[in-house]
């Protein structure tokens, strides 16, 4: 069966530091990868997807990026945290191809202080 | 621009009754829609979907109606159960893509 995992689960950083959260799946080859961001009071807004090693599309213009370096393995970076990325992380996956659910991981409290 | 909309951010509903979820949408394209459910600090996890060529798909307690002309899908849940608290998210995508757009969610409480 195919697992998400994501850490750290929590994380507390200042203005102004480097950031990288990682998620890696096992189970599938070759899946859609997905970063999400959940503010407080607010839904969820997809940030990243991937759909191969290398291939990134970004949605949303933001002080953030990710990077597929390996099939299964996808991160999200920053250089400089602003107060604004405080969040809840999710990332997912799902299969290639038609309409597929998303599986989601277990994601990351960011809070920047 | 909110493309799935969840009007009602919250909802009370007594156990063993009928819990409804609104979810409307305004993009014609969106021809797959689903539902998902989150409890705090964790990743949603998937309910039920129903693509457009149907207008109902159920799974046990949990039915989704979709109404193509007024773009709106609702999910029903009966009976309602105290474990069904949680935050309710509808999405949705078009033409078999992989993005989904995800609504504001509604968070249900179900009263014991």
């Amino acid at each position: 069966s195919q697992t998400i995992h994501q850490w750290p689960a929590t994380l507390v950083q200042p203005v102004g530091s480097p950031l990288s959260l990682e998620c890696t799946v096992e189970g599938t080859s070759n899946p859609n990868l997905y970063w999400y961001r959940q503010a407080a009071g607010r839904g969820l807004q997809l940030l990243f997807y991937s759909v191969g090693i290398g291939q990134i599309s970004s949605e949303v213009p933001q002080n953030l990026s990710a990077s597929r370096p390996q099939d299964r393995q996808f991160i999200l970076s920053s250089k400089k945290l602003l107060l604004s990325d405080s969040g809840f992380y999710l990332c997912a996956w799902s299969e290639t191809s038609g309409n597929n659910e998303q599986f989601f991981g277990p994601g990351t409290r960011l809070t920047v202080l | 621009d909110q493309q799935v909309k969840q009007n009602s951010p919250s909802l009370s509903v007594q156990e063993g009754r009928i819990s409804i979820l609104n979810c409307d949408y305004t993009n014609s394209m969106f021809d797959y829609f689903l539902w998902y459910k989150k409890y705090p600090a964790e990743g949603p996890t998937f309910l039920i979907s129903i693509s457009s060529i149907k207008d109902k798909n159920e799974d046990g307690r949990f039915t989704v109606f979709l109404n193509k002309s007024a773009k709106h899908l609702s999910l029903h849940i009966v009976p309602s159960q105290p474990g069904d608290s949680a935050v309710y998210f509808c999405a949705a995508s078009a033409g078999g893509t992989y993005k989904y757009i995800f609504g504001t969610g509604t968070r249900l409480k179900v009263l014991a």
